[in-house]
């Protein structure tokens, strides 16, 4: 139905290692994918989005991939630091402009 | 850098109080949304206004849970009364909505805490 299914809940990954997050999702009229990070205290930040006609987006470490097909939607994070460490939610946006956010996943980078 | 910004940032209540919540939206959006954040449910929507006109409010009790936009610059949440289940972190978001955009923009939230 409406809700975005994110996995996994936790991750913890080696400084310098790829860190990788998956969504999923049944509405195919979604046509808006939002990531946001959200340290702890602060405001969800949106860090790159990407549309339903686009495969692949990528800004410096991030990347987010989407397969529309499948219904499914992924960020990836390169070479991780400590200060990547954070909440990350993933959303979809409905044809009325609001989002459906997952559960989030909390990603820990080790030094 | 315009940014989306909430008052006050943190409240502390006894149970039975009303409790108002204020956000100015980033200057020119034209949707703004009110979110709850708890350990337990995650980001919920409680509310949200495109061109200040309400679309969908059904995320909220509406038994004790108010919003409004009395004009493009200020959005209200208010509760009365306020119960310890109300205490999470109250988030108003914004943006300017319709193809092709989406976007919305956190402001800091409001931490609630009913005693």
């Amino acid at each position: 139905g409406e809700n975005v299914e994110q996995h996994p809940s936790t991750l913890s990954v080696q400084e310098g290692d790829s860190a990788v997050i998956k969504c999923t999702y049944s509405d195919s009229a979604s046509n808006y994918f939002p990531w946001y990070k959200q340290e702890l205290g602060k405001r969800p930040q949106l860090i790159i989005d990407i549309r339903s006609n686009v495969g692949e987006k990528k800004d410096q470490r991030i990347a987010v991939t989407l397969n529309k097909t499948a219904k499914h939607f992924s960020l990836h994070i390169t070479e991780t630091q400590p200060e990547d460490s954070a909440v990350y939610f993933c959303a979809r946006g409905s044809t009325l402009g609001r989002l459906y956010f997952g559960r989030g996943t909390q990603l820990t980078v080790w030094p | 850098d315009a940014r989306v910004t909430q008052t006050p940032r943190d409240k502390v209540t006894e149970m039975g109080q009303e409790v108002t919540m204020r956000c100015q939206p980033i200057l020119g959006h034209n949707t703004v949304f009110w979110y709850r954040q708890t350990m337990m449910q995650g980001l919920e929507l409680l509310a949200y206004f495109r061109n200040r006109a309400p679309l969908d409010d059904s995320g909220m009790p509406k038994d004790r849970f108010s919003a409004e936009m009395p004009d493009a610059t200020l959005a209200t949440l208010k509760i009365q009364p306020s119960e310890p289940r109300d205490s999470a972190v109250y988030f108003c978001a914004s943006g300017l909505v319709g193809p092709p955009y989406n976007e919305q923009f956190f402001g800091p939230g409001t931490r609630l805490t009913v005693l």
